[in-house]
């Protein structure tokens, strides 16, 4: 089973600031999608990105997938409340971090 | 084109009775997996299906779960003689293709009495 790592479990912030997740494993993936998912509601694909090194941008969130295609990063610029929700990474066969619960204070 | 649908969105039942999920994937897609979810976990993959067959069930418990993806209709993920534990939230994803991106449903909510 290739396992997915996602730190930090929980981020609480200010409307405006910035934050990181983080997605990592010690096993190589040949893809990696990141997901949102609000309360009450199935996941959302966000992104996939399959290249090392590549970074895709989707307005203010910003997905970096690592060289070794082993880690990934999702960054969020001045954070709205509605960025609020788990953020999910999934990888190789049908594995899912546990995801990072991001709340955006207004 | 619709996305995945699965119903009911809410399903309760006593303990010793029989649960019915349906997902019906989006159009074109021949892929379908089951997830289950607790509050504020991840997904756990439970089993993998495409149209008539089980490719992955590695994540099934082995008693009272048993899932099908028929010729026609939707994919239908059966819990018999639900226990307590088994109250979650179930997902269902579809996608075109092996290993390709997956699209889920609103889930079905399960609560065992």
């Amino acid at each position: 089973t290739q396992l997915l790592e996602q730190s930090p479990q929980f981020l609480s912030i200010q409307e405006g600031e910035n934050l990181t997740v983080y997605c990592n494993s010690s096993s190589v993936f040949s893809s990696l999608q990141w997901y949102r998912q609000e309360p009450g509601e199935g996941p959302v694909l966000l992104v996939t990105v399959v290249t090392g090194g590549e970074v895709k941008k989707l307005k203010r969130l910003t997905f970096q997938f690592g060289d070794a295609r082993k880690d990934s990063s999702l960054h969020i610029t001045a954070a709205q409340p509605g960025d609020t929700g788990l953020y999910l990474c999934a990888g190789g066969k049908l594995s899912f971090g546990a995801g990072t619960t991001v709340t955006v204070r207004a | 084109n619709a996305g995945v649908m699965q119903n009911p969105r809410h399903l309760v039942r006593r303990r010793g009775q029989e649960a019915r999920l349906r997902c019906s994937p989006m159009k074109g897609h021949s892929h379908v997996y089951w997830y289950r979810q607790l509050p504020e976990e991840g997904l756990k993959f439970m089993v993998y299906l495409q149209k008539e067959n089980i490719i992955d069930e590695s994540g099934m418990p082995k008693e009272r779960f048993s899932a099908e993806f028929p010729k026609e209709g939707p994919s239908i993920l059966r819990i018999q003689q639900v226990v307590r534990g088994d109250s979650a939230a179930y997902f269902c994803a579809s996608s075109p293709r092996e290993r390709g991106e997956q699209y889920f449903g609103p889930g079905t909510r399960l609560t065992v009495t």
